[in-house]
């Protein structure tokens, strides 16, 4: 049971790079989320995925598309790198409304 | 639009002493609340939470937070800190939210508590 599981955990990209970050649960959840998180700012909402089939907007979504591939997986898509996307980047889930988030260990992403 | 704001970027406490981070929220009903803890280049790890009920909830590692409906206030204390719990703290807010969605927590900025032997 590994709960929630991202990749890569680092990566250096170039400026107008594109890629794409993993986020995978084990847990059964409905609900799964990006966040950012920057020194000073902590964590804002980038996307989310409130079930299966549906993804939203969050507070920081410019520069980023989101795929809830299956109840298990979603990705988040950098299309073309800017370095005011360097930040470390956390996948997270609840099971039921806004309840206990779990989240995975991190991304960190350097964009040159 | 729902908000944290944690007024203190940084506490050093002395090792033995009492511990209080200050969380305000500003939330039209009555929200979920949430302290998680941050250790350097780990996830969050969930101290507490208070969803209903009684005011003052216990959480793990000794840490306990009082909502206070009057003062929009979440407080966390501990009595006694150890060097291990040098980390970050961020208190967050979350919308009550019933049919298995949900929208997401907003974090505050967090504290950084530096622990002094």
């Amino acid at each position: 049971n590994a709960g929630v599981t991202q990749t890569p955990k680092f990566q250096v990209l170039k400026t107008g790079q594109s890629m794409t970050l993993q986020c995978a649960q084990d847990m059964n959840h409905n609900s799964m989320y990006w966040y950012r998180q920057d020194p000073g700012m902590g964590l804002r909402l980038i996307y989310y995925s409130a079930s299966e089939g549906t993804t939203d907007k969050g507070e920081v979504p410019n520069g980023y598309n989101v795929s809830r591939l299956n109840k298990r997986e979603f990705s988040l898509r950098l299309e073309s790198a800017a370095p005011s996307q360097t930040s470390v980047y956390f996948c997270a889930t609840t099971p039921l409304g806004n309840e206990k988030l779990f989240f995975g260990s991190g991304t960190q992403l350097s964009v040159l | 639009a729902q908000s944290v704001t944690q007024p203190d970027i940084h506490i050093t406490v002395s090792e033995g002493a009492s511990l209080e981070l200050r969380c305000n929220y500003s939330y039209g009903a009555t929200p979920y609340l949430f302290w998680y803890v941050q250790s350097p280049g780990q996830g969050l790890q969930l101290l507490l939470k208070y969803f209903s009920g009684d005011t003052l909830v216990q959480g793990i590692k000794g840490f306990e937070a009082e909502f206070k409906r009057s003062q929009s206030s979440f407080n966390l204390r501990k009595p006694s800190v150890h060097w291990s719990d040098a980390a970050e703290y961020f208190c967050a807010v979350g919308r009550m939210y019933s049919g298995g969605g949900a929208d997401g927590l907003t974090f505050g900025k967090g504290t950084h508590l530096i622990i002094q032997p």
